[in-house]
């Protein structure tokens, strides 16, 4: 059974990069689709982006320009970077694995990240 | 960018009883590409229903979900206790997106 486990910092500062790693367990990340969704406290779900392993790569409009997802197969993880972060970005957030793009078969545990000073 | 609206957006019903939960979109939604996941207070959500009427591995058949175009929708055939949770929408097609979540209550 797959297991997603995301890591980082909890707290990142506004205007510096917030950058997410998530270790997959039970499954290789060189097959399925890879997501990244938040939740800001309190409120629903967004969309961020998502991946397959080859390379392509899909991103929110709000948010293209500031996020990147990427794979590192040797270590069976993918990553998320969102650059120049404010307050708004406060949120948890949850990598995810999808059969098709963008969908949400199987979730991690979530991680809150705070952006403040 | 589709806007999805899901309505109400709190229920109370007892135990038993028949709920059922729609979700509008903007413009017009591919069947294939929408989905319904259900959330719990401090948990990760959980797919329920993907292709708009596809049930994820694992969900009880009390779950079922229908729709095409603009207007979709999650049925809970009859409601248990542990039902309690919020569920959002989702289309995957063009862009992703979800909707702002209905939040079921049990009497």
């Amino acid at each position: 059974q797959v297991q997603l486990q995301e890591s980082g910092p909890g707290l990142v500062k506004p205007s510096e990069t917030l950058s997410l790693t998530c270790t997959v367990s039970g499954d290789s990340v060189t097959s399925y689709y890879w997501s990244w969704i938040r939740q800001p406290p309190g409120r629903g779900l967004e969309w961020i982006g998502y991946m397959y392993y080859s390379g392509s790569t899909n991103y929110n409009p709000s948010l293209r320009g500031r996020v990147t997802v990427s794979v590192v197969t040797s270590k069976n993880q993918f990553s998320l970077r969102l650059s120049s972060a404010t307050a708004a970005d406060t949120a948890v957030y949850y990598c995810v694995r999808g059969h098709t793009p963008g969908i949400g078969d199987n979730w991690g545990q979530g991680t809150l990240v705070t952006v403040s000073s | 960018e589709i806007v999805l609206t899901q309505s109400p957006g709190t229920l109370s019903l007892s135990p038993g009883e028949r709920v059922t939960l729609s979700c509008r979109a903007s413009q017009s939604v591919s069947s294939t590409y929408l989905g319904w996941y259900q959330q719990k207070p401090g948990q990760a959500p959980r797919l329920l229903i993907h292709g708009a009427s596809s049930r994820a591995t694992g969900i009880p058949e009390r779950f079922s979900g229908s729709g095409s175009g603009t207007d979709f929708t999650l049925t809970i055939s009859r409601l248990e206790p542990e039902d309690s949770a919020v569920y959002y929408c989702q289309q995957y097609g063009s862009s992703l997106s979800f909707g702002g979540g209905t939040k079921v209550e049990i009497k």
